[in-house]
């Protein structure tokens, strides 16, 4: 069965720091991988998207940025961060575009910048 | 741009009740319905999803869509605690996109 992970689930940044959140998918291969970030009060927001290794597109500019430097991971960056960069980061994948393209979401990390 | 439209809520409701969500949409090119539902700290996980107009029935759950009127329905029939949760619906356009809703936060109250 497919699983996905993310990581770290929680952590508490100053503004500046860089960022890394990484998300691994086992059991499929050559997913759709995407970054969404959801707000409160403003619901989920697609960042990037990925189709395959190094295929990156980006959604909404900002100060994050993405990489898949493997098939089944997607890293999720950003080199100094902004207060407004606070929320709830989902990583999801799907099998493809045709049908529903239903998404199956990770646990999720929680960002805090102070 | 405010594509899908989705009252946030809260609604409480007490054990055993039906519980009713909706999202109005503006987009015809719309395609697929699908209502997510969202534990608290957790990432969304699919509920069920629907193409055309009508009803679609799974246990307790109804997804209804009105594509005429742009409007999309969940019921959830003797709801139960641990249906409490967050509900968001979304709909698919163009090749891979999908516009949620802002969530519905239900409480089922025991």
């Amino acid at each position: 069965s497919q699983t996905i992970h993310q990581w770290p689930a929680t952590l508490v940044q100053p503004v500046g720091s860089p960022l890394s959140l990484e998300c691994t998918v086992e059991g499929t291969s050559n997913p759709n991988l995407y970054w969404y970030r959801q707000a409160a009060g403003r619901g989920l927001q697609l960042l990037f998207y990925s189709v395959g290794i190094g295929q990156i597109s980006s959604e909404v500019p900002q100060n994050l940025s993405a990489s898949r430097p493997q098939d089944r991971q997607f890293i999720l960056s950003s080199k100094k961060l902004l207060l407004s960069d606070s929320g709830f980061y989902l990583c999801a994948w799907s099998t493809g575009f045709s049908g529903a393209n239903v998404l199956t979401f990770g646990a999720g990390s929680r960002l805090t910048v102070l | 741009q405010k594509e899908v439209e989705q009252d946030p809520g809260p609604l409480s409701v007490p054990e055993g009740a039906i519980v009713s969500l909706n999202c109005t949409y503006s987009n015809s090119a719309f395609q697929y319905f699908m209502w997510y539902r969202q534990y608290s700290r957790k990432g969304p996980e699919l509920l069920m999803y629907t193409y055309s107009s009508g009803n679609k029935e799974d246990g307790r759950f109804t997804a209804q869509v009105d594509k005429s009127s742009k409007y999309i329905s969940l019921f959830i029939r003797d709801s139960q605690p641990s249906d409490s949760a967050t509900y968001l619906c979304a709909m698919k356009y163009g090749n891979n996109r999908l516009a949620f809703g802002k969530g519905n936060q239900v409480v089922v109250i025991p």
